[in-house]
């Protein structure tokens, strides 16, 4: 089965509020994690990264957090805007570098829809 | 600099028939992977090729599957007599070498019918 995978399929917000999508993980070896957005009909597309060193990495308007502990990987959105509507992916790679390799596994996904 | 292309967006083959995807990596990239999405799922790795070398092929399925990436040209995940569960969104990726950000293209949407 998947060792990487969601919380809830979707989460539906209003425009301005703040969005947190939640990823669980199961194999421990994993120690690079990736979340991706992909809109209707295209492909995914990169938002940020974190090493299993870290715990939390900031990005324009985004925030991952990683609790080693329990295995638990969460993006968070802030100001949520129309834009940000598609399906998030987490995705875990357990030889530590961002490649699509063998070692990047993909969770199920959250869609994510934002209200104006 | 243009994207990872693939080509046909869409596809549609009947059982039976062959299914040709190709995907043509970014300037400069020489590492392609293949990936296959099914309705509301995350994406499963199916290969990765180097240019004329298959590097990892452990998510293909043994049989009907192949793919290739030749020096000249784009590589081709094929499909052999198409069935309907190979009906799926087929993504590509390419990046510079191992370890470098891989980037998606826009996939082929195959519909068996």
């Amino acid at each position: 089965g998947e060792s990487v995978g969601l919380h809830l399929p979707t989460l539906s917000v209003q425009e301005g509020d703040n969005s947190i999508i939640n990823c669980a993980y199961s194999n421990s070896a994993s120690d690079y994690f990736i979340w991706y957005k992909q809109e209707s009909g295209k492909g995914p597309q990169f938002i940020i990264d974190i090493r299993s060193n870290m715990d939390k990495r900031q990005g324009q308007r985004v925030t991952v957090l990683l609790n080693k502990t329990v295995k638990h990987l969460s993006l968070q959105i802030a100001a949520t805007q129309p834009g940000d509507s598609a399906v998030y992916f987490c995705a875990e790679n357990l030889f530590g570098q961002n490649q699509a390799g063998t070692a990047l596994i993909f969770g199920k996904g959250t869609t994510l829809s934002v209200s104006s | 600099n243009a994207g990872v292309m693939q080509n046909p967006r869409h596809l549609v083959r009947r059982r039976g028939q062959e299914a040709r995807l190709r995907c043509s990596p970014m300037k400069g990239h020489s590492h392609v992977y293949w990936y296959r999405q099914l309705p509301e799922e995350g994406l499963k790795f199916m290969v990765y090729l180097q240019k004329e070398n298959i590097i990892d092929e452990s998510g293909m399925p043994k049989e009907r599957f192949s793919a290739e990436f030749p020096k000249e040209g784009p590589s081709i995940l094929r499909i052999q007599q198409v069935v309907r569960g190979d009906s799926a969104a087929y993504f590509c990726a390419s990046s510079p070498r191992e370890g470098a950000e891989a980037f998606f293209g826009q996939g082929t949407r195959l519909t068996v019918v």
